[in-house]
């Protein structure tokens, strides 16, 4: 079974549209992430949600939006595309966070989003 | 600043010989986490090793260890008994508990595992 899962794999689209990707966790994780990942390589995270807590890097425009129905889902919604969105986008999730205990995480797939 | 600094863009290593891959970080935060991730050329990320910065052990996971330096700032991955599958993109990454939840990455190490 797929721990984290992310849809669409790829996605294509013209500038102006408004676009979402979905994420599944299918742990029982309370937190739930967004990164970026440019062509550069370069990652940057996009938000975390923890115990409906969202937690907002400030550097995100505010196009993007993620929302979550529920626990297992963490879910981005992008607005008015722009040619610079163009990424791989990563979904994670992670244990509950014990006071200095252990964390994992796992990723989904990623989801290739290329803006025309 | 940079918050997380890997100083090794590219690195080589024999197969089945170890390889350390270099992070040192800048904080003020007293409790962060330290992370370590693997980026095959397929894409995907997978998660690898997480160091607090309260443990008083050095991290392991398998052949991964995580060599934690406080003093230093430092916390550099070893990889034991290289294999070829160990050929990725390594990226080290720093949250900080108590502001914000601050997550950052640094640039990344590519490894390549020679036969």
């Amino acid at each position: 079974d797929t721990a984290v899962s992310q849809t669409p794999k790829y996605l294509v689209t013209q500038m102006g549209n408004d676009k979402s990707i979905k994420c599944e966790q299918n742990l029982g994780h309370d937190t739930m992430y967004w990164y970026k990942q440019d062509s550069k390589k370069f990652l940057k995270i996009m938000f975390s949600y923890n115990n409906k807590e969202l937690i907002i890097n400030e550097t995100v425009p505010n196009r993007f939006s993620p929302k979550s129905p529920d626990k297992a889902h963490l879910n981005l919604h992008i607005n008015s595309l722009e040619l610079g969105d163009s990424a791989v986008y990563f979904c994670a999730s992670s244990q509950p966070r014990q006071w200095r205990g252990k964390e994992t995480q796992y990723f989904g797939p990623g989801t290739r989003l290329l803006v025309l | 600043a940079q918050k997380i600094t890997q100083t090794q863009p590219g690195m080589f290593v024999q197969e089945k010989e170890a390889v350390t891959l270099d992070c040192t970080y800048d904080t003020s935060d007293p409790s962060y986490g330290l992370f370590w991730y693997k980026q095959p050329s397929s894409g995907e990320m997978i998660f690898l090793i997480y160091q607090g910065s309260y443990d008083q052990q050095n991290a392991t996971e398998g052949r991964y260890s995580l060599n934690f330096q406080k003093a230093r700032k430092s916390a550099n991955l070893v990889i034991s008994a290289s294999q070829l599958g160990d050929s990725a993109m390594y990226f080290c990454a720093m949250r900080e508990d108590n502001y914000g939840q601050n997550f950052v990455f640094g640039p990344g190490t590519r490894l390549s595992v020679l036969p």
